[in-house]
């Protein structure tokens, strides 16, 4: 059972587009993060969000933490070839196991030119 | 600062085989974590060690173990490996080990593949 349902699995643009990534789920978190990962390395931290309905911004890529912290949202405005990847979004259960992060699946953005 | 380095970068082993994973946490964080990422999937969270004690541990089985010593370095060792075994395994540091530090940070994995 994925504890986060991430979606869409796979994301395929041009170059300038907008898109939205999401992360669900029915329980609620201690705090969320994002990652990006390149094939054959590890993830790579881009965001931690911990309060209900805060809004993080990185240079074109916004992310947002849902009012009762069961989802989030990544944007990426004007979408570049340099951000394709996968991105991830783990989350920490307050009353689970202490160091535990919750995957998602995973959204594999490809970027073209 | 050094991240979080893991060692080998790749390993090929036979079914049957024991394999040593190694993991050095970023310099001044305690807590390291060990996760396996099979093809196409997220992470799944293995193990928990904070103060050389295993603190939390995943849907693994028992052929799966850890330990993590005195300078906060850690090893992940899996015995009578399976074809199912292959899969990059990630190691993890974070600070502190409490509530609201949960952010962790990623090694670059090691990548088994078990023939």
């Amino acid at each position: 059972t994925q504890l986060l349902e991430q979606s869409p699995q796979f994301l395929s643009i041009q170059e300038g587009e907008n898109l939205t990534v999401y992360c669900n789920s029915s329980s609620v978190f201690s705090s969320l993060q994002w990652y990006r990962q390149e094939p054959g390395e590890g993830p790579v931290l881009l965001v931690t969000v911990v309060t209900g309905g805060e809004v993080k911004k990185l240079k074109r890529l916004t992310f947002q933490f849902g009012d009762a912290r069961k989802d989030s949202s990544l944007h990426i405005t004007a979408a570049q070839p340099g951000d394709t990847g996968l991105y991830l979004c783990a989350g920490a259960v307050r009353g689970s196991t202490l160091g535990r992060l919750y995957f998602g699946r995973g959204t594999q953005l490809t970027v073209w030119p | 600062d050094a991240g979080v380095t893991q060692s080998p970068t790749h390993l090929i082993k036979t079914r049957g085989q024991h394999v040593t994973l190694r993991c050095s946490p970023i310099s001044g964080h305690k807590s390291v974590s060990w996760y396996q990422q099979v093809l196409g999937q997220g992470p799944q969270f293995i193990f928990q060690y904070y103060e050389k004690e295993e603190r939390g541990r995943g849907n693994f089985p028992d052929r799966f173990s850890a330990r993590q010593f005195p300078n906060y370095s850690s090893e992940l060792n899996v015995n009578a490996l399976l074809l199912g075994d292959s899969a990059l395994y990630l190691c993890a540091s974070r600070p502190l080990a409490g509530w609201g530090q949960e952010t962790q940070y990623f090694g670059p994995g090691t990548r088994l593949l078990v023939l």
